[in-house]
């Protein structure tokens, strides 16, 4: 089955202490993104990657670094979350050719730093 | 101002009854247009696309593009419960997918 996968989908964390959200494709997609929902604000893209070693700021990159060591894996790292970044967090990957405009996206990570 | 603007909503309506969903859209060199719905504790799925102005239907649901306006629509005929969920549009800018803020849609039995 295509699919996005994220680990993990919960997660209540204190601030300062590093975390990583990890996230995998088996569609063999180029382009892979991460992205945060906030309620009145959308999806709201953090960072995205062209291809391996490829990767490239978003609209609200502050905070985050990735890392694409893999075509199928795509981390999230937070080295020092704040509360401000208390969201809803969405890995999402996408052929770049073809339908190149449908994103898939994984079923989401609800981080909440105290 | 926000390239894609969504009203929120939230948006109420009885079963059977015909939901319009709308966005505008600031920049006339967006050619593709989505519909994801994205049902509650999900990620958003892809409903429907249009690619340049007109009218696209599958099923009860008609996605429309009005260029000159720079309105993108979503109607949804025969609603049922099940099409509870937030709706988002979006467009292409480049191989980056701008999102509105998506309208929370309940559908009432």
């Amino acid at each position: 089955e295509a699919q996005v996968t994220q680990n993990p989908r919960y997660l209540i964390t204190v601030t300062g202490k590093k975390l990583t959200v990890t996230c995998s494709q088996n569609m063999n997609h180029e382009y892979m993104s991460w992205y945060r929902q906030d309620p009145g604000l959308g999806l709201r893209q953090i960072y995205y990657s062209m291809n391996v070693e490829v990767t490239d700021k978003g609209d609200v990159p502050e905070g985050y670094k990735v890392s694409r060591k893999e075509k199928r894996n795509f981390p999230l790292i937070l080295e020092s979350p704040s509360p401000n970044q208390t969201s809803l967090y969405f890995c999402a990957s996408r052929d770049t050719s073809g339908s190149y405009y449908e994103q898939y996206f994984g079923p989401g990570t609800r981080l909440t730093v105290t | 101002q926000k390239e894609v603007e969504q009203d929120p909503g939230p948006l109420s309506v009885p079963e059977g009854a015909i939901v319009s969903l709308n966005c505008t859209y600031s920049n006339s060199a967006f050619q593709y247009f989505m519909w994801y719905r994205q049902y509650s504790r999900k990620g958003p799925e892809l409903l429907m696309y249009t690619y340049s102005s007109g009218n696209k239907e599958d099923g009860r649901f008609t996605a429309q593009v009005d260029k000159s306006s720079k309105y993108i629509s979503l109607f949804i005929r025969d609603s049922q419960p099940s099409d509870s969920a937030t709706y988002l549009c979006a467009t292409l800018g480049g191989f980056k997918t701008i999102f509105g803020a998506g309208t929370r849609l309940f559908v009432k039995a």
